[in-house]
């Protein structure tokens, strides 16, 4: 079945750029989502990116698509207190599809 | 006010007892999921209903009953809670047309904790 795969944790310091990684199985998939959940919140759509594009940027975020090898990323420039979360890669059509969260921590 | 709610947001309760879960959506949407968070395991599909008519299993739906009781509301039980069900439940809305993005809406999610 579908499978989303990202690792658990990153920690940046302050200022930095941070990139967090994905890989996913379901090559059909018309759209691929980054989602942030901050602390006590549900989760809430950072970004997406059309299956036929390679690269969106928006402000401080970058998204690169590898279509070829499956493989989603997102990165921070800049990385802000404020940018600790948890990021979640997704993909899927009518049914939504999500990895297990990557924990973006900030070092001073 | 908020556009997707879920109450109770907290629930303290025994092994065997029923419990529902419930979740109001404002937004006219009308695809409605429900999530169970684990740490460690993400976000993963419960039940999810494409209209009031259409309910459909996902991928853990053993031990849970859901009801579709109007466009805004989708409620789901838990008809003998056990203690691998503590987590932290979400309910989600999305309004999907004609090749648009499934951007989710969720809610702030409930904490159920079964001892």
């Amino acid at each position: 079945g579908e499978d989303v795969e990202q690792s658990l944790f990153l920690s940046v310091r302050e200022g930095d750029s941070s990139v967090i990684n994905c890989t996913y199985t379901d090559s059909s998939s018309t759209y691929l989502y980054w989602y942030k959940q901050e602390p006590g919140a549900g989760l809430q759509l950072l970004t997406y990116i059309f299956s036929n594009m390679d690269m969106k940027q928006d402000q401080r975020l970058t998204v690169l698509l590898n279509k070829k090898d499956k493989h989603l990323s997102l990165r921070i420039a800049d990385t802000q207190t404020g940018d600790s979360a948890i990021y979640f890669c997704a993909e899927g059509d009518d049914k939504i599809i999500f990895g297990k969260g990557t924990r973006l921590h900030i070092l001073p | 006010d908020a556009d997707v709610t879920q109450t109770p947001r907290n629930r303290i309760t025994k092994t065997g007892k029923r419990i529902m879960l419930e979740c109001s959506q404002t937004k006219g949407h009308d695809r409605m999921y429900w999530y169970r968070q684990d740490p460690g395991l993400g976000l993963r599909l419960i039940y999810y209903s494409f209209d009031v008519k259409d309910i459909n299993k996902g991928e853990i739906s053993d031990g849970y009953s859901v009801s579709r009781q109007a466009q805004a509301k989708f409620s789901l039980s838990l008809e003998s809670a056990i203690p691998n069900q503590t987590a932290l439940y979400f309910c989600a809305t999305s309004d999907l047309s004609g090749g648009e993005k499934n951007e989710q809406f969720f809610g702030p999610g409930t904490r159920l904790t079964v001892l």
